[in-house]
């Protein structure tokens, strides 16, 4: 059964740093794509980042510079570093396979 | 970056009626590879999003037949047929052609 789990999530500090992980199972990381995904209270849905099985990486211009997408294929993890966080970078962060499957999100909350 | 149009933003509907959704994307969304990644995604409220269809007509696992979809190129519909209680929520459409990859406003159906 594939499945991915966040973790990582919290209450920061504008301009602090934060760093969120995706476990994921039923697959493995070196032979797909992964993307986060974040949804800000009662928005719409907002792509971030994308890692590719070339480890290739792309970011959304909004995060660029600021945040950095890895995987770790001992571990089955993907990560996503986030930096200089901003207040409208609150947001609930999905952890996405292709479009397919969906984890249940880590909720980052930028506040002073 | 590739602009996604959704109509209607809301939909009232009928228990038992159709409804219906319509995407537009502001470029073809054929890929060079031939392909058109075009995906389908429902939110209940509280809940992650889930995928209905994805590279423009495939179904995933689990969903139901009412549910159907057609378009190429640019313009995407998806139809349910019969509207069940449970189909409430946001429908969002999603491309993954183009990098950055985008997202329609949603659209909130609701039962009348």
């Amino acid at each position: 059964e594939v499945q991915l789990v966040e973790s990582g999530g919290g209450l920061i500090q504008p301009g602090g740093s934060l760093r969120l992980s995706c476990a994921v199972s039923g697959f493995t990381v070196s032979n797909n794509w992964i993307m986060w995904v974040r949804q800000a209270p009662g928005k719409g849905l907002e792509w971030v980042s994308v890692i590719y099985s070339d480890d290739s990486k792309y970011y959304a211009d909004s995060v660029k510079g600021r945040f950095t997408i890895s995987s770790d294929k001992s571990k089955n993890t993907v990560s996503l570093q986030m930096n200089s966080l901003r207040v409208e970078d609150t947001a609930l962060y999905y952890c996405v396979r292709g479009s397919e499957y969906w984890g249940q999100g880590t909720l980052v909350t930028v506040s002073p | 970056d590739t602009v996604m149009t959704q109509t209607p933003l809301s939909s009232p509907v009928t228990l038992g009626q159709p409804a219906s959704i319509s995407c537009r994307s502001s470029q073809s969304l054929v890929h060079r590879d031939g392909n058109t990644y075009l995906s389908w995604l429902h939110q209940r409220p509280g809940q992650p999003p889930r995928v209905l269809f994805y590279m423009t007509s495939e179904r995933f696992s689990g969903v139901p037949d009412r549910f159907s979809v057609s378009g190429a190129g640019t313009d995407f519909t998806l139809k349910i047929s019969r509207v069940e209680a449970e189909d409430v929520g946001v429908y969002y459409c999603m491309q993954l052609s183009y990098l950055p990859y985008t997202f329609g406003q949603g659209t909130n159906l609701e039962i009348k």
